[in-house]
């Protein structure tokens, strides 16, 4: 199953909205993850299910859909959100991740 | 604490062969299927291979499978990927990762090592 997400970076400044979308090539209703990855570090777990937050991790996070188009969206954007974020879909074997999406200050 | 800490990395010449470790900590590891997911500039996050909890199942990428080898020694808290035949397509930092329970999210990850192939 192919992950595509869009934008692959995109310009913000701190107190934005943001919306990242994730496509997948078929359905996987809401099996879908969004991690969030900063430098020399690695990945850390924001969303599952499609829209569950992860435990500590802050409201402003929020996901949505199900079947092949979902979205992330970040409802104020804090300076330690500026990262990369992936989505990825465990319906079925092989995992998949999508290519990424930088969010870069403007 | 809930740890996650991988070894074994290193520069390796293709064809060569290496083996990773990922020791857990801090939670019940007998108990949660694991994975092993590397990461290159180019290639962004590539999921490797998965292991239930107990070794019942198993599974590769197609780009790793018949070159690596996923085990686990819920014993020993040991998570390990046998690495044969490398390539340079190979050369990335690779991360064990803990399943979710109930979900094939990864919830835990570790710090990644290093393997690079090269000549």
């Amino acid at each position: 199953i192919r992950m595509t997400q869009s934008p692959s970076s995109f310009p913000a400044s701190t107190g934005d909205r943001v919306t990242i979308t994730c496509r997948a090539s078929q359905g996987i209703s809401s099996y879908l993850a969004w991690y969030q990855q900063k430098p020399g570090k690695a990945p850390n777990l924001l969303i599952y299910a499609a829209s569950t937050l992860q435990s500590g991790v802050p409201s402003r996070f929020s996901g949505s859909g199900s079947g092949t188009d979902f979205t992330l969206t970040i409802s104020c954007l804090q300076s330690e959100d500026f990262a990369t974020y992936y989505c990825q879909q465990y319906s079925s074997y092989p995992l998949t991740f999508g290519g990424g999406t930088k969010v870069e200050i403007k | 604490e809930v740890q996650l800490v991988e070894s074994g990395g290193g520069l390796v010449k293709p064809g060569g062969s290496l083996r990773l470790s990922c020791g857990a900590s801090g939670f019940t590891f007998s108990s949660y299927s694991m994975n092993w997911v590397r990461q290159t500039p180019g290639r962004g996050l590539e999921w490797v291979s998965a292991i239930s909890s107990n070794s019942g199942y198993i599974f590769y990428a197609d780009s790793v499978k018949g070159r690596f080898t996923i085990s686990r020694d819920n014993a020993k808290n040991s998570l390990y990927l046998q690495m044969n035949s490398l390539r340079a397509e190979d050369t990335a930092v690779y991360y064990c990762a803990r399943d979710r329970t109930a979900t094939h999210a990864c919830d835990i990850w570790g710090q990644g090592t290093m393997v690079t192939v090269s000549s």
